[in-house]
């Protein structure tokens, strides 16, 4: 089966500047997960999608990231305007079943770069 | 919430020496636990998960997994460890209360000496 698809590969950018990235989950997961990892760290949970609607934002800094998953497959995340602790990978992740069973493993995209100048 | 914690940043060891990885969780209920690996510009791979059952779990590449519950660790081991091996690796739980979703701990970077 296909993987979790992202794009860019690498962005880099000026603070202040706006940027998206792009996500296309396996083929009938459900489920769509949005994490950051800084350089170092363990990946963060940002956004998680259970088909078209959210599940849980918590983490996710509304005031500058937004995220959205249209007709429930591929999903946008979008900075605005970027800070220069954003930089980061920015993965993607998908499972099968997620907010309905706990134990759904899941399947990552090979990420995002992103650096702020 | 739960939340996992990772002693050793960074391991080191010889290629054929044997391996193993410490995890420990917090979390009030049975969790459900998962070891990742990411090679360099790589995103997460899974390479095993344990749900309930058989404490000790087989995954891929020969890694298998022990979970502990009296001492809240999900240490991963293998016998032998390959050059191929050099990567980070990730411990998770993953939750059953909503809104509660999967935790990484902050990650082991293992080198490969030849």
């Amino acid at each position: 089966e296909a993987g979790v698809a992202q794009s860019p590969r690498y962005k880099i950018i000026e603070k202040r500047q706006s940027v998206a990235f792009w996500c296309n989950p396996i083929s009938g997961h459900a489920t769509l997960y949005w994490y950051q990892q800084i350089l170092g760290q363990g990946p963060k949970l940002l956004i998680q999608f259970q088909n078209n609607g959210v599940v849980d934002d918590s983490q996710l800094p509304k005031d500058r990231f937004s995220a959205e998953r249209l007709k429930g497959v591929d999903s946008t995340l979008k900075i605005q305007p970027a800070k220069l602790e954003d930089s980061a990978v920015y993965l993607c992740a998908s499972s099968l079943l997620g907010q309905i069973a706990y134990n759904s493993p899941l399947h990552f995209g090979n990420g995002t770069r992103l650096t702020v100048t | 919430a739960q939340s996992v914690t990772q002693p050793d940043i960074h391991i080191t060891v010889s290629e054929g020496a044997s391996l193993e990885l410490r995890c420990n969780y917090s979390y009030g209920a049975t969790p459900y636990l998962f070891w990742y690996v990411q090679s360099p510009g790589q995103g997460l791979q899974l390479l095993l998960k344990y749900f309930s059952g058989d404490t000790l779990v087989q995954g891929i590449k020969g890694f298998e997994a022990e979970f502990k519950r009296s001492q809240s660790s999900f240490n991963l081991r293998k016998p032998s460890v390959h050059w191929s091996d050099a990567a980070e690796y990730f411990c998770a739980v993953g939750a059953q209360v909503r809104g509660q979703n999967f935790v990484f701990g902050p990650g082991t970077r293992l080198s490969v000496l030849p």
